[in-house]
């Protein structure tokens, strides 16, 4: 079954500790990229990564870093979490020239 | 740049209601695609349709049914009599074309929020 595997599904952290979220696709595609829904604000883009070794920022990428060191695989790092960065995490991936994203079932993430 | 606007909040309405659910959208692309995801209140985002900017045919998928107007830059969503089980957060979202070494970014918007009362 094709799909996006995001994990954990929840956390609560502390500040300051750091965290990773990771996220796996089954369906060789090349570009994947990460997203963070905050209420009355949708979704918007943190990171994305074109292939292999190939990132880049979205619209909001200050606290985060991402990897892109496996096809499948592209792990959200937090270094050093604050509180604003509780939210919503979205993983997606999108075979290109699809533009059908295919999305994880998302990360709730809680930093007190 | 791109924008997507759902100028609708909150909709709540009485099972079996037809509802419709706005989006307007900006682009300076002549090639682009759009999008209406549904949230359930478990959290996990729902493809519902994709239409790309050459296709202005309306679509009609059971009770559910697109409206898309180049000339007024509008890809609404409607939603015949209304379920409980319709209840969700819709986003509508924009997608430039793919294009060599371009970004497939989907640009959201902030969501309609929708209930669905028995």
């Amino acid at each position: 079954e094709a799909q996006v595997t995001q994990n954990p599904r929840y956390l609560i952290t502390v500040t300051g500790k750091k965290l990773t979220v990771t996220c796996s696709q089954n369906m060789n595609h090349e570009y994947m990229s990460w997203y963070r829904q905050d209420p009355g604000l949708g979704l918007r883009q943190i990171y994305y990564s074109m292939n292999v070794e190939v990132t880049d920022k979205g619209d909001v990428p200050e606290g985060y870093k991402v990897s892109r060191k496996e096809k499948r695989n592209f792990p959200l790092i937090l270094e050093s979490p604050s509180p604003n960065q509780t939210s919503l995490y979205f993983c997606a991936s999108t075979f290109p020239g699809s533009t059908e994203a295919f999305f994880g079932q998302g990360t709730r993430l809680t930093v007190v | 740049a791109q924008k997507v606007t759902q100028a609708q909040t909150e909709i709540s309405v009485v099972e079996k209601e037809d509802v419709t659910l706005d989006c307007v959208y900006e682009t300076r692309d002549t090639t682009y695609y759009l999008f209406w995801y549904k949230q359930p209140p478990s959290g996990e985002l729902v493809f519902l349709i994709r239409r790309n900017s050459f296709d202005e045919q309306n679509e009609i998928s059971g009770r559910y049914s697109w409206n898309f107007q180049k000339s007024t830059s509008s890809f609404n969503f409607t939603i015949t009599a209304s379920q409980v089980v319709d209840s969700a957060v819709y986003f509508c979202a924009l997608s430039e074309a793919p294009t060599q070494g371009g970004s497939e970014k989907l640009v959201f918007g902030k969501g309609t929020k929708l209930t669905v009362n028995p």
